[in-house]
């Protein structure tokens, strides 16, 4: 079975400095696709970034990034330029082949003005 | 273009109680996922459908919760007899049936058992 590990509880960077979220993930397949979602205090679930495994670029969304090592299964996500709007519960995801969405535990982002 | 609706918002019940959460997914996606949310378990995938058929429901915690998708735009998850411990904010999420595409979550449903 598929796993999700953020092994990150809580995290705390000074506005517009650049912070970077750990995930790795175990599986035994070779086509999948991964997510960072935040959430904020309201708890909605917001996407932030999806990555396709068989792409080695790595997917950018403006101030976020992934670095996505498919061998070593990790996929990190960096955001350039925090905000005080960043702060939020972020999450990583795997979706696998047959459909199923595995959620990492969150990383709680704090920015520091 | 309506996202994944959820209702009710809020709710507060007694132990015991039948509980009922309602889902409307996004028009024309054909998967849907019912995820609960706690602080010491996390994001927890309860089961999820595609084409209205059950595919996976080894998440479900017990017999005391079930989850019907009779059509294409409605889905229950049922609780009962309701318990404190079922305290949690249940979502809702949907999307397209292939493994790249992104799921889309409703707000959520906060529920209480006193």
């Amino acid at each position: 079975a598929q796993t999700v590990t953020q092994s990150q509880p809580e995290m705390s960077v000074q506005e517009a400095e650049t912070v970077t979220l750990s995930c790795t993930y175990d599986t035994s397949e070779s086509d999948y696709y991964l997510f960072w979602y935040k959430q904020p205090p309201s708890r909605q679930m917001i996407l932030v970034i999806r990555q396709e495994a068989y792409k080695q670029q790595n997917a950018t969304e403006n101030r976020f990034s992934v670095n996505f090592q498919k061998a070593a299964k990790s996929f990190s996500l960096k955001i350039s330029d925090s905000q005080l709007g960043d702060a939020a519960m972020y999450f990583c995801a795997y979706r696998s082949r047959d459909d199923k969405i595995i959620f990492g535990k969150g990383t709680r982002l704090h920015i520091l003005p | 273009d309506a996202g994944v609706i959820q209702s009710p918002r809020h709710e507060v019940t007694e132990m015991g109680q039948e509980v009922t959460l309602r889902c409307k997914p996004i028009s024309g996606h054909n998967s849907l996922f019912w995820y609960r949310q706690t602080m010491m378990r996390g994001l927890e995938l309860l089961i999820y459908f595609n084409n209205n058929v059950p595919i996976d429901d080894s998440g479900m915690p017990e017999d005391r919760f079930s989850a019907k998708m009779p059509n294409a735009s409605f889905s229950t998850l049922k609780i009962q007899p309701s318990e404190p411990r079922d305290s949690a904010v249940y979502f809702c999420a949907s999307s397209l049936h292939l493994s790249g595409n992104t799921i889309y979550f409703g707000e959520g449903s906060w529920l209480t058992v006193v």
